[in-house]
């Protein structure tokens, strides 16, 4: 598609159970993002891949939170044993390459998955 | 630490008339800036950045910003909003030697007839 696709747009899910989000970012873009965005906050930071590997991952919260990119394209942000504080927007973001390989650092953000956790 | 502050949580202006978001950094080196708006059911759209040169920077939509050093300010402004320009706003910094950003928490614009 033309734009970033996140799946599934809203997720409702019970305290305890795992929670598989996903995105698809523009083709050709290198480098893949995930933020969290809270009720009232302004996007936080997850981690992000170049390529296939995870280039930085000082984001995550807990070792609950993982997520995988294995063709170096889709990749799926997985949450274990969701906890109520969990809930929240989960903005997948794309761009053509890292800021410090040449690439504009303008990230493309997909419409994100709202997540709620009973 | 790098971070970034947004004073203002909620702005209400009049269409036509205009208007200055204002974006304060914390950053020990020439900042990568950035202005993003999020409107209701839609993704961040990135509208202006900064990364070096002329500290007037455009961006879409009509937007401008300008860098000033000595503010630590990266202020967004428009001379005439229209309705359409309801939606929030935020501005965010780039991570020295990364590609993360750091996201103020928002300002939420509101536009009257």
């Amino acid at each position: 598609g033309a734009g970033v696709s996140q799946t599934p747009s809203n997720k409702v899910t019970e305290k305890g159970k795992y929670v598989e989000l996903r995105c698809d970012p523009i083709s050709g873009h290198t480098a893949l993002y995930w933020y969290r965005q809270s009720l009232g906050q302004g996007p936080e930071f997850l981690i992000y891949f170049q390529g296939t590997g995870a280039a930085d991952d000082s984001g995550l919260p807990n070792d609950r939170f993982f997520a995988v990119r294995p063709e170096g394209s889709v990749s799926t942000l997985k949450i274990q044993r969701t906890e109520r504080g969990d809930s929240a927007v989960y903005l997948c973001a794309s761009s053509f390459g890292v800021r410090r390989s040449g690439g504009t650092g303008e990230l493309f953000f997909g419409e994100g998955s709202r997540l709620t956790v009973l | 630490a790098q971070s970034v502050t947004q004073p203002d949580i909620h702005i209400t202006v009049s269409e036509g008339a205009s208007l200055e978001l204002r974006c304060n950094y914390s950053y020990g080196a020439t900042p990568y800036l950035f202005w993003y708006v999020q409107s209701p059911g839609q993704g961040l759209q990135l509208l202006l950045k900064y990364f070096s040169g002329d500290t007037l920077v455009q961006g879409i939509k009509g937007f401008e910003a300008e860098f000033k050093r000595s503010q630590s300010s990266f202020n967004l402004r428009k001379p005439s909003v229209h309705w359409s320009d309801a939606a929030e706003y935020f501005c965010a910094v780039g991570v020295y030697n990364t590609d993360k950003l750091i996201f103020g928490t928002g300002t939420r614009l509101q536009v009257f007839p």
